[in-house]
């Protein structure tokens, strides 16, 4: 299957800044999905984007098919950012170890 | 909108018994299901495929008489896990695959907490 790495694994902010997240998988991909999982462990989508890029509100993502990566980019960050973003691609969703993301007001 | 329900949210068991737990697509069909399960700290883990009418599609080193899914109708599966130990304890997580304009989206239960004593 393929396989997924996000860096950094964890991150810490202070309230207001922007950070980005990559993605990096193994094999060229037809999609990509970003998720934030919750400190109660609801997995919420947040892009589908097998290239190019989205915007939703603060939080950006682009993909690069072609050099198999994604970026996720969340621009002045909040407290409710807090959780863990995970990448992933199909089929069957094979997931990347997640980035933590702790910010702190 | 895609909603996907989970029941129960938190289940304590004897060690022994059984629990089943059930993954509903309220507003879309979905011939497609997935059981994930998730440790601590770590990532989710793709368990099997459930696909309705037919029969599961297990991940390798998951076992299919321990971890028995049904697939009934097109907006519900069932996970149950049989004869629960304390090492079946852990986070289940189920997803449903949207079809919507040649793209096929997951959406995901809110999981289900599994303690088993």
């Amino acid at each position: 299957g393929i396989q997924v790495e996000q860096s950094p694994p964890d991150l810490i902010l202070q309230e207001g800044a922007n950070s980005t997240l990559r993605c990096n998988f193994s094999d060229s991909v037809n999609n990509l999905q970003w998720f934030h999982q919750n400190p109660w462990g609801q997995l919420i989508n947040l892009f589908y984007i097998p290239s190019g890029t989205k915007q939703n509100g603060r939080l950006s993502a682009t993909t690069v098919a072609t050099e198999r990566y994604s970026l996720l980019y969340i621009s002045s960050s909040q407290t409710t950012d807090s959780g863990v973003y995970f990448c992933a691609a199909p089929y069957k969703l094979s997931f990347g170890a997640g980035t933590t993301v702790t910010v702190r007001a | 909108g895609a909603v996907v329900s989970q029941h129960p949210s938190w289940v304590i068991c004897k060690s022994g018994t059984s629990v089943k737990i059930e993954c509903r697509s309220l507003d879309f069909q979905a011939t497609t299901m997935f059981w994930y399960r998730q440790f601590p700290k770590q990532s989710l883990m793709l368990m099997a495929t459930s696909n309705e009418g037919s029969k599961a599609t297990y991940e390798q080193g998951v076992e299919k008489d321990k971890f028995l899914i049904n697939h009934a109708s097109l907006t519900l599966s069932t996970l149950t896990v049989t004869s629960a130990h304390p090492e079946d304890s852990s986070f289940y997580i189920c997803s449903a695959l949207k079809p919507s304009g040649g793209q096929e989206t997951q959406y995901f239960g809110p999981g289900t907490r599994l303690l088993v004593l």
